[in-house]
């Protein structure tokens, strides 16, 4: 099976300009994570969505926002990005939401904010 | 805010060393611990995930345990080879998944 898949992996912006970065999760997995990695940091909870359905939330502002669509594909936005948004942001999925169901990870989408 | 964390941060060894690291997490709304291997340049390598109260499990060199009663879990590495070097993440699964700081381990040759 191929692995889950970020695009685009690298993104230049400029502070107030948004940005969408999508994520392909492995085939038959239903629950797509999103997660930022800032320096100093570790992985930060964004969001959780599962059959199209946002599961569950991470402490961020409502400038960022997702999607998720019929194909388990999904999408994270970020609008007037922030100096501070610059980070690694990785997607993972797995199968279900089962606790014991293992996350995999995505290569990442290095975003600079200028 | 659920608090997961991890010691040491960052660990130097010689080759042929164990070393082990710790996982602290709250005992409270358990459903499972993670622990991931991170290397540099590549994405997160899921090792184990663990359940139950007393949960052992291997992969060779590498294994790990859970008490879930007072919320930790070490993870063991026999005999460190420069390629375990990598950053070791621990995840609690409540309602959602919540990773600690991680372990950087760097292996000398």
């Amino acid at each position: 099976k191929a692995g889950v898949t970020q695009t685009p992996r690298y993104l230049i912006k400029t502070r107030g300009q948004q940005v969408t970065l999508s994520c392909s999760p492995i085939s038959g997995h239903r629950s797509v994570s999103w997660y930022q990695q800032t320096p100093g940091q570790g992985l930060q909870f964004l969001f959780e969505y599962f059959s199209e359905t946002q599961r569950n939330k991470g402490n961020f502002p409502g400038r960022f926002s997702g999607r998720q669509f019929s194909n388990s594909r999904s999408e994270m936005n970020v609008s007037t990005l922030e100096l501070g948004d610059s980070a690694l942001y990785l997607c993972a999925s797995r199968e279900t939401v089962i606790g014991t169901d293992t996350q995999y990870f995505g290569p990442g989408t290095r975003l600079t904010v200028l | 805010i659920l608090n997961v964390e991890q010691s040491p941060q960052s660990l130097h060894v010689q080759e042929g060393d164990s070393t082990n690291f710790t996982c602290s997490f709250p005992s409270s709304n358990f459903y499972a611990l993670h622990w991931y291997r991170w290397e540099t340049a590549k994405s997160p390598e899921a090792l184990f995930v663990m359940t139950l109260n007393g949960d052992e499990k291997k992969k060779g060199r590498i294994s790990a345990t859970l008490n879930t009663k007072e919320g930790y879990s070490y993870l063991y590495i026999k005999g460190s080879q420069p390629e375990d070097s990598a950053t070791y993440l621990c995840a609690f699964n409540g309602q959602n998944f919540v990773f600690g700081p991680g372990t950087r381990l760097s292996v000398l040759p």
